[in-house]
């Protein structure tokens, strides 16, 4: 699985889009982009999934480059409930089902 | 649905002492994992199974023994503890197969080896 590098932290104020980049310049053709995120002692959530399209649920949206090299996670109108610390994951189709963690964002919302 | 929920939520070890991590599913994953989480990093795979009857490695294995009975049930247990193994672990099952397939943790077990 190709390796992502986000920025170690990021600060956003409450009501404000958060948008938290991440690097994904090895990503092969088969290979998605997933985000997961962690609130403080608790087991991580999963956000969102994507391939090369633009994707959007109820919780965020992901913008993908179109070479792929890059994407990026929107939170529209932040929370002070959104703090945690948010990976970025690059999984192919032939890896085993288990998630490579990096170090993730620590995205702090500001009241 | 309860998901996947894990026992104890806290606990203290002394150096050498054996116990069991449990976690248990109400989903029917097949597949279940068990992470460790580090103070500042992220999580690292232990042991996984993709099915009753069936375990395999991960990435930091040592220290460690599963096995898998049943489809809802997935014990860690540590052989004989050591203060590197004080950390939080979670327990995931997993929906679906392939790429898509989507993780759900359990709470943690917040552990400490004294």
């Amino acid at each position: 699985d190709a390796k992502t590098t986000q920025p170690p932290s990021m600060d956003c104020a409450e009501g404000r889009a958060a948008n938290l980049p991440c690097n994904h310049s090895t990503i092969s053709g088969n290979e998605y982009v997933y985000w997961y995120r962690q609130i403080h002692s608790q087991g991580p959530q999963y956000i969102i999934h994507g391939l090369k399209n633009n994707e959007t649920n109820e919780m965020a949206s992901l913008i993908i480059t179109e070479d792929r090299k890059s994407s990026t996670l929107i939170l529209p109108h932040a929370t002070l409930r959104d703090t945690a610390v948010y990976y970025c994951i690059v999984r192919g189709s032939g890896s085993a089902r288990q998630l490579t963690f990096g170090s993730g964002t620590q995205l702090t919302v500001l009241p | 649905n309860a998901g996947v929920t894990q026992t104890p939520k806290f606990q203290v070890l002394k150096t050498g002492q054996s116990m069991t991590l449990q976690c248990a599913q109400d989903m029917n994953h097949e597949y279940m994992s068990w992470y460790r989480q580090d103070p500042g990093m992220g999580l690292r795979l232990i042991h996984y199974s993709v099915g009753a009857g069936i375990t395999d490695q991960g990435e930091v294995p040592n220290g460690y023994n599963v096995s898998r009975s049943t489809t809802e049930d997935f014990p860690l247990r540590l052989l004989s503890a050591a203060p590197s193994q004080t950390s939080v672990y979670f327990c995931a099952s997993i929906s679906g197969t392939g790429v898509l397939s989507e993780q759900f943790f359990g709470p943690g077990t917040r552990l400490t080896v004294l």
